[in-house]
């Protein structure tokens, strides 16, 4: 099955500063690798995405960036705001068949210090 | 749009006991729901996926038995835990995707504690 790995485990970023997670998957024929924000206590939430036939999604201070043939993806925010600060889960879908099926990162804890 | 709910928020009960979880999709038809389970620290785990109106795949090592799941209708998918014991003591969290979709969306979780 698919295999995912996320790093850094932690990462703490000044106000304004940038911060990059990246993630590495196992199975060549995932197809879709979202990105979650997870707060404490609460689900999961969805904040960008992308498809294997994009190199490169933006969505204002977020981007995500995939490498088909190094199957890595990295999720990008610039600018950091404390607010910023949360676990964050990179995912792969398993397979190209089964699509909806996800297996996630281990996640990183970002800290945005003001 | 895309909301996901679920009830309730937590829950503590007694050892033996059993303990419903609903999860709704409230603006939207979800023809797969997922329920996943979550330690703390620690990643989410997929425990089964659900269809509306069929049986729930279950993933290797989880007990179909134990963890109950029905998928009534497409906006309501129930998790069950039967006979709680203080080991099952967990966040779970549910999920659901449009048919054909490759977006899942989470509800907000329900923090179990079995005493």
């Amino acid at each position: 099955g698919e295999n995912v790995e996320q790093h850094p485990s932690t990462l703490s970023v000044q106000e304004g500063d940038s911060a990059v997670i990246k993630c590495t998957y196992s199975d060549s024929a995932s197809n879709y690798f979202p990105w979650y924000k997870q707060e404490l206590g609460k689900g999961p939430q969805l904040i960008i995405d992308i498809r294997s036939n994009v190199g490169e999604k933006k969505d204002q201070r977020i981007a995500v960036t995939l490498n088909k043939t190094a199957k890595h993806f990295s999720l990008h925010i610039t600018e950091t705001q404390p607010e910023d600060s949360a676990v964050y889960f990179c995912a792969a879908s398993e397979g190209f068949w089964s699509y909806g099926k996800l297996t996630f990162g281990q996640g990183t804890i970002l800290t945005v210090h003001p | 749009g895309a909301v996901v709910s679920q009830h309730p928020s937590w829950v503590i009960c007694k050892s033996g006991t059993s303990v419903k979880i609903e999860c709704r999709s409230l603006d939207f038809q979800a023809t797969t729901m997922f329920w996943y389970r979550q330690f703390p620290k620690k990643s989410l785990m997929l425990m089964a996926t659900s269809n509306e109106g069929s049986k729930a795949t279950y993933e290797q090592g989880v007990e179909k038995d134990k963890f109950l799941i029905n998928h009534a209708s497409l906006t309501l998918s129930t998790l069950t835990v039967t006979s709680a014991h203080p080991e099952d003591s967990s966040f779970y969290i549910c999920s659901a995707t449009l048919s054909g979709a490759y977006e899942q969306y989470f509800g907000p979780g329900t923090r179990l504690t079995v005493t």
